[in-house]
């Protein structure tokens, strides 16, 4: 199947560690992707993990990977007011002669000052 | 270097009319995405060009929605005519040539959007 699946709506506190949680069912899957969506803009490309790996870091940025579970985790570090926004997570299936991604619903993360 | 631009930024019509949304991918890039986000839910895959060939159109939801890619640079999705359910946001992404290995990442790059609503 192609399903992914996020919580829609997480908030935090200024300068607290975010969360953000994402299962897949594809475990054919060779990257995982986390973009973001600021208001009235487009999606931007976080970062992003090969299947190989459990975990990648990037500055305030920690993806985790769990294989066994089909689970991708984004932790951002001292949360900021500017990382309020939607976040989704899309897996790259493996395979075939197209390139789409399957999107998740997105997860709001609101950060309270 | 210019990113993913689309056109227009909003649209609202009357369900039975017609729209045409534009997209001008980055420059040089030969892959071209369609996505839509509903009401909230998740982004869906629509259809994928490759210059101007259509590579996958399974994400299309019914014969009321035309994708064109004349020449290969920008693309155009029509929908004729316009029912209350295709109401949302419509993506347009770039990307470049697929390589094989781990080194390349797929990124593909995303414009802003057009929020279409139909009434």
């Amino acid at each position: 199947g192609e399903d992914v699946e996020q919580s829609l709506f997480l908030s935090v506190r200024e300068g607290d560690s975010s969360v953000i949680n994402c299962t897949y069912t594809d475990s054919s899957s060779t990257y995982l992707y986390w973009y973001k969506q600021e208001p009235g803009a487009g999606l931007q490309l976080l970062t992003y993990i090969f299947s190989n790996m459990d975990m990648k870091q990037d500055q305030r940025l920690t993806v985790l990977l769990n294989k066994k579970d089909k689970h991708l985790s984004l932790r951002i570090a001292d949360t900021q007011t500017g990382d309020s926004a939607i976040y989704f997570c899309a897996e790259f299936p493996r395979g075939g002669a197209t390139n789409k991604l399957i999107f998740g619903t997105g997860t709001l993360l609101a950060v309270q000052p | 270097e210019a990113g993913v631009t689309q056109f227009p930024s909003h649209s609202v019509i009357e369900k039975g009319q017609t729209v045409t949304l534009r997209c001008d991918p980055i420059s040089g890039h030969d892959n071209l995405y369609w996505y839509r986000r509903v009401m909230g839910k998740e982004i869906k895959f629509l259809l994928h060009f490759v210059k101007e060939s259509k590579q996958d159109e399974s994400g299309m939801p019914n014969n009321r929605f035309l994708a064109e890619r004349t020449g290969g640079t920008y693309s155009t999705l029509k929908v004729q005519p316009a029912e209350l359910e295709d109401s949302g946001v419509y993506f347009c992404a770039s990307s470049q040539v697929r390589t094989s290995g781990r080194g390349y990442s797929n990124e593909q790059f995303f414009g802003p959007g057009t929020r279409l609503t139909v009434l």
